[in-house]
C-alpha cells in the first residue's frame, strides 16, 4: 500500500520569507500523481500543485514550486514570498496511475503559520 | 473552475438516528466520487469510493452497513450515516473528478457532522 509522510507537524515562516514543506512517499508504481492541497480554516482543500511522476521537470505556480525527486520518492512544496493568507494546513497526497481510480492517500498535514 | 457542492455543512443529530450527506457536481458529470472523513487536526481518510449505477466500494475497516452510499446520477453521491452515535461526530469531505477534466480532483465544502 502507498504511504504519504510529512515529517513537520508544524512550520512558521516570517512574512515575505521562503520556507519549505517536506513530504516523502512510499510506491512501488513507476507513473503516479502527487499533490499538495492546502486547507484553510474553512476546511476547504484547495490545490495548490500537481506532479505528475513522468515528468521530470519541477512544478510551478506562480509562489509555489515542487522539488520532486523520484528516486529518493520525495516531493517538498517551496512556498516564496510567503503571505499572510498561506497560514493553513498543508496536506501532501498521492494518486495512483489508473484511470478512474482517483483515490488520494494524503499525509498527515503540516500546519503553517505566517508571522507577520 | 469545477464546483463540488456539499449539503448541509453543518447538521446536529440525535444519538440512534440517521443522517444524509449530499454530494453533488454542479457543472460536471462524475461517474467516480470519493467519501473522506476527517477527524480533528487529522488528515483525510478515505472511506468509501462511490460508483454510478454501482455498489460502492469501502476501504478496509469502514462499516458499509452503517454508512450507506449512493450514487443515483452522474452528478449526485450520498452519504447516510445510520443510527449515529456520538463517535460519528466528524467532518465529512466528498470530491471528484470530471469526466474531462484530465487529472484534476475536486473537493467539497465538506459536512460537519455533530451527534449528540
Amino acid at each position: 500500500a502507498q504511504t504519504v509522510t510529512q515529517s513537520q507537524p508544524e512550520m512558521s515562516v516570517q512574512e515575505a520569507e521562503t520556507v519549505t514543506l517536506s513530504c516523502t512517499y512510499d510506491t512501488s508504481e513507476s507513473d503516479y500523481y502527487l499533490f499538495w492541497y492546502k486547507q484553510p480554516p474553512s476546511r476547504q482543500m484547495i490545490l495548490v500543485i500537481r506532479q505528475e511522476a513522468y515528468k521530470q521537470q519541477n512544478a510551478t505556480e506562480n509562489r509555489f514550486s515542487v522539488n520532486f525527486q523520484k528516486a529518493a520518492k520525495s516531493f517538498s512544496l517551496k512556498i516564496s514570498d510567503s503571505q499572510l493568507g498561506d497560514a493553513a494546513m498543508y496536506f501532501c497526497a498521492y494518486r495512483g496511475p489508473n484511470f478512474g481510480n482517483e483515490k488520494l492517500t494524503f499525509g498527515t498535514g503540516t500546519r503553517l503559520t505566517i508571522i507577520p | 473552475g469545477a464546483v463540488v457542492s456539499q449539503h448541509p455543512s453543518r447538521v446536529i443529530c440525535k444519538s440512534g438516528t440517521s443522517v444524509k450527506i449530499e454530494c453533488r457536481s454542479l457543472d460536471f458529470q462524475a461517474t467516480t466520487m470519493f467519501w473522506y472523513r476527517q477527524f480533528p487536526k487529522q488528515s483525510l481518510m478515505l472511506m468509501a469510493t462511490s460508483n454510478e449505477g454501482s455498489k460502492a466500494t469501502y476501504e478496509q475497516g469502514v462499516e458499509k452497513d452503517k454508512f450507506l452510499i449512493n450514487h443515483a446520477s452522474l452528478t449526485l453521491s450520498t452519504l447516510t450515516v445510520t443510527s449515529a452515535h456520538p463517535e460519528d461526530s466528524s467532518f465529512y469531505i466528498c470530491s471528484a473528478r470530471p469526466e474531462t477534466s484530465g487529472n484534476t480532483i475536486y473537493f467539497g465544502e465538506g459536512s460537519w457532522l455533530t451527534v449528540v
